[in-house]
This record gives C-alpha cells, structure tokens and sequence, in this order.
C-alpha cells in the first residue's frame, strides 16, 4: 500500500525560528511531491511542489528532496505566527494516480 | 478567493434528507476531485473525473453518488446519510489527473444530525 507518513505534530517553534516539517513516502516511483498549508477550517493550499533531487527555493520556503532516502522536507525560514497551520505532504505516484496525501503535520509558531 | 468554488459551505441534514453539493472550477482544467476530510484523519480521496468520465472511485458507499455534467461542474448527491457522514468535503482540479498540482476549494462543512 502506498503510504505517505508524516509526524501529527504539533511542531512548535519559537518566532523568527526556522521550522522543519518532514515526510516519507514508501512507492520508490514516486515522481511529484508537494507540500499544502491548510489553516483551521479552511481548505489546503499550494505552497511547493519539487519533481528533482535537492532544494527548491520560494521566498522563506525550501523544499528538499531525496529520493534515495524517499524523504521530502519543507523549511519555514523566519517563522511567523501566521505560519501556524497544518502542513499536508502529497505525493504523485506514477501509473496516472491522483495524489496520496500524509495526514499533516500541525505547526505551531509561537511569538 | 481561488478558482474552485464549493457550494454550500455549510450543511446540516437529516438522515432522511437528500441533498447535493455544488463545485465549480474556473480554471480550464479537466479534472476533478471529490474528497473527504475528518477530523483527525487524512484526506480521503472519494471520486476522480476526468474529461467528464469517473476514474476513480474509492470504495465510496453508495449514499454518496457523484456527477460530472460538463468539466467545469461537480456535484455530490447526497441521501440517507449517517452521522459519521459529517466532515469537511473539499473538491479539487487540476490539469490533467496525473502529475499536477491540484487546486481546492473551500469546502463544504457537513453536519448529519
């Protein structure tokens, strides 16, 4: 079964701190991975998206990827309060699958 | 707010009621996803639509029945739910099914009494 797992939470870090969200995934064919934000009661939203080995960068956000290690990893620079939420890993499986997505893990950011 | 809108956003019933929810996407995309979240839980994926044709559908019971009239719209007809029925359903879009990013919307808050 194909899983993707990641730690519920919740990750607490001090303002302006760098946050480290994590996930693994089992399919080693995995091809697309990406990370959501979905605050309380609303719906998830894109942050990143990452297709090769190595980090990928957006403004404070860095996504890394290792395939060899089937690891993927989101880095929250500077964060900010307004960076609590829940952070949803998916993953692209091939074989034209819709994505599987982690259950989230929730971060909490405190001033 | 994004280009998917979900109607209505919240949503009490009945377990004898029927009811339906709404999606529209406005992004020109061509397929499109129903999905089921609760509390505590990771998202379900329910059905898949691509080109107006179901692709997926997970195991969903059968008081869950969708349609896909045109790419554009999604519906969720809904009858004789239970009160585990009650969650979050989002509907979701994307390009193509497979890979790329999807887009949600905001969402359908479901309380079954």
């Amino acid at each position: 079964q194909k899983e993707v797992e990641q730690n519920s939470g919740p990750l607490s870090v001090p303002e302006g701190a760098i946050a480290s969200l994590n996930c693994t995934y089992s399919d080693r064919g995995s091809q697309s991975f990406f990370w959501y934000r979905q605050y309380s009661g609303k719906s998830p939203e894109l942050i990143m998206f990452i297709y090769s080995n190595g980090d990928k960068e957006d403004g404070r956000f860095t996504a890394q990827l290792n395939k060899a290690s089937q690891y993927v990893s989101l880095l929250i620079r500077d964060s900010q309060p307004s960076d609590s939420a829940t952070y949803l890993c998916a993953v692209n499986n091939p074989g034209n699958t819709p994505l599987v997505f982690g259950k989230g893990t929730r971060l909490s950011v405190i001033a | 707010e994004t280009g998917v809108t979900q109607t209505p956003r919240h949503l009490v019933m009945g377990m004898t009621n029927k009811k339906s929810l709404k999606c529209e996407q406005h992004l020109g995309h061509n397929a499109m996803y129903w999905y089921k979240q609760s509390a505590k839980k990771p998202l379900e994926l329910m059905f898949v639509y691509n080109f107006k044709e179901q692709t997926e559908n997970n195991s969903v019971p059968s008081r869950f029945s969708p349609e896909c009239p045109n790419s554009s719209h999604l519906f969720l007809h809904l009858h004789t739910l239970q009160p585990e029925d009650s969650a979050l359903y989002l509907c979701a879009s994307s390009q193509d099914r497979s890979p790329d990013t999807q887009y949600f919307g905001p969402g359908t808050r479901l309380t079954v009494l």
